[in-house]
């Protein structure tokens, strides 16, 4: 199957500061690429949506100025966790697809914020 | 609106058991996909099945089957003799035909399987 690679696999970073979490399909074109969060024990919950060349649509109640999706080319979607608190601490996993195709899930980014 | 059940938080089984995971959906779509994904410890999602809402006969892979039954919204995952390598969280997914990449997951069961 189709490769989507993530990128870092764990963060640790201090409150107040960014991070920036990648998302690479490796042997495809992704139209889409969508962004997952997952609390522990908890399931995962789609953040967003973002498409080629276009603003990423997010879902209700994820803050888009805290939560920046940048999917600058078909291969490459980024979600940057500005100004990063311990709430956010969590698991980002994405995928990515093309057309109607099935997606694919990269490793996953375990985010603590301390 | 889309919604997945999974009413089992947690199994324990004893290794070479049989395990049945429950999974309930609810779609206002006529055609659509479902799924099933292992998340072991280490978080990574592995991918084990997708079926369309076209095709209601089982399948079996090695130790793994499913069950879709459209009439009662159902598409349940057994694992034959399960083994201590099973034990991880299994999500139950659907999604729309035109969509097939927008998953919307259930709760997910976790699954111990004690030696």
């Amino acid at each position: 199957g189709a490769v989507v690679s993530q990128h870092p696999s764990r963060v640790i970073c201090k409150s107040g500061t960014s991070v920036k979490i990648e998302c690479r399909s490796l042997d495809f074109q992704a139209t889409t690429m969508f962004w997952y969060r997952q609390f522990p024990k908890q399931s995962l919950m789609l953040m967003a949506t973002s498409n080629e060349g276009s603003k990423a649509t997010y879902e209700q109640g994820v803050e888009k100025d805290k939560f920046l999706i940048n999917h600058a080319s078909l291969t490459l979607s980024t979600l940057t966790v500005t100004s990063a608190h311990p709430e956010d601490s969590s698991f980002y996993i994405c995928s990515a697809g093309h057309l109607n195709t099935e997606a694919f899930f990269g490793q996953g980014t375990r985010l603590t914020v301390v | 609106a889309q919604k997945v059940t999974q009413a089992q938080t947690e199994i324990s089984v004893v290794e070479k058991e049989d395990v049945t995971l429950d999974c309930v959906y609810e779609t206002r779509d006529t055609t659509y996909y479902l799924f099933w994904y292992k998340q072991p410890p280490s978080g990574e999602l592995v991918f084990l099945i997708r079926r369309n809402s076209f095709d209601e006969q089982n399948e079996i892979s090695g130790r793994y089957s499913w069950n879709f039954q459209k009439s009662t919204s159902s598409f349940n995952f057994t694992i034959t003799a399960s083994q201590v390598v099973d034990s991880a969280v299994y999500f139950c997914a659907l999604s729309g035909f035109g969509s097939a990449r927008q998953l919307t997951f259930g709760s997910g069961t976790q699954l111990t399987v004690l030696p």
